[in-house]
């Protein structure tokens, strides 16, 4: 049972370069979201999904972009990546929100590098 | 809006002692939900406990509690018998019921938490 793969694992972009990080989910869950990691900030959320063909702004989407053309997976795009976009970035997916005792699964993380 | 604050940014406890990690919160959504999760150093993230907003008992699950105190809008997690396998960022998370928050869940900045032997 895999879970939550999220892909690459690293990565080590040039100022300007584009990339999409992969989440793959085989929970068949509604819900999945894209979070980055940093230093004394927590968890922050870049952008979120309700299901299938769906995508929603969360607390800090400027630079990214996010599809979800099909439920198992949740792409997050930079067109052209910035030093502050340096961060771990987590992928989770959840049941649907209705069920509110529902926790998210998370993905091993993706630490990327912008020089 | 949503925010979850996180006072304590690191906390040492005694092997074998109980703490307390401290969450405040702020909604305007009657129904919402309130979640810890531990993260070693080893970077997965580990769901603990779970707590609902109509729940009357505060939640438990092993050498986990959950002090929920609605009024003050706080859900501090309590761990009691601290081992050394403790030593881990945790975070408290919050998700928001059919409110503008649109169930998406968000996260505090975590407390970093050591256990000395």
């Amino acid at each position: 049972n895999a879970g939550v793969t999220q892909t690459p694992k690293f990565r080590v972009l040039k100022t300007g370069q584009s990339m999409t990080l992969l989440c793959a989910q085989d929970m068949n869950h509604e819900y999945m979201y894209w979070y980055r990691q940093d230093p004394g900030m927590g968890l922050r959320l870049i952008h979120y999904s309700v299901g299938e063909g769906t995508t929603a702004k969360g607390e800090v989407p400027d630079g990214y972009n996010v599809s979800r053309l099909k439920k198992q997976n949740f792409l997050l795009g930079l067109e052209s990546a910035a030093p502050s976009q340096t961060s771990v970035y987590f992928c989770a997916s959840s049941y649907s929100g209705a069920r509110m005792n529902t926790e998210a699964f998370f993905g091993q993380g993706t630490r990327l590098t912008v020089v | 809006a949503q925010k979850i604050t996180q006072t304590q940014p690191g906390m040492f406890v005694q092997e074998k002692e109980a703490v307390t990690l401290d969450c405040t919160y702020d909604t305007s959504d009657p129904s919402y939900g309130l979640f810890w999760y531990k993260q070693p150093s080893s970077g997965e993230m580990i769901f603990l406990i779970y707590q609902g907003s109509y729940d009357q008992q505060n939640a438990t699950e092993g050498r986990y509690s959950l002090n929920f105190q609605k009024a003050r809008k706080s859900a501090n997690l309590v761990i009691s018998a601290s081992q050394l396998g403790d030593s881990a960022m945790y975070f408290c998370a919050m998700r928001e019921g059919r409110g503008t928050g649109g169930f998406k869940t968000i996260f505090g900045a975590g407390t970093r938490l050591f256990v000395k032997a």
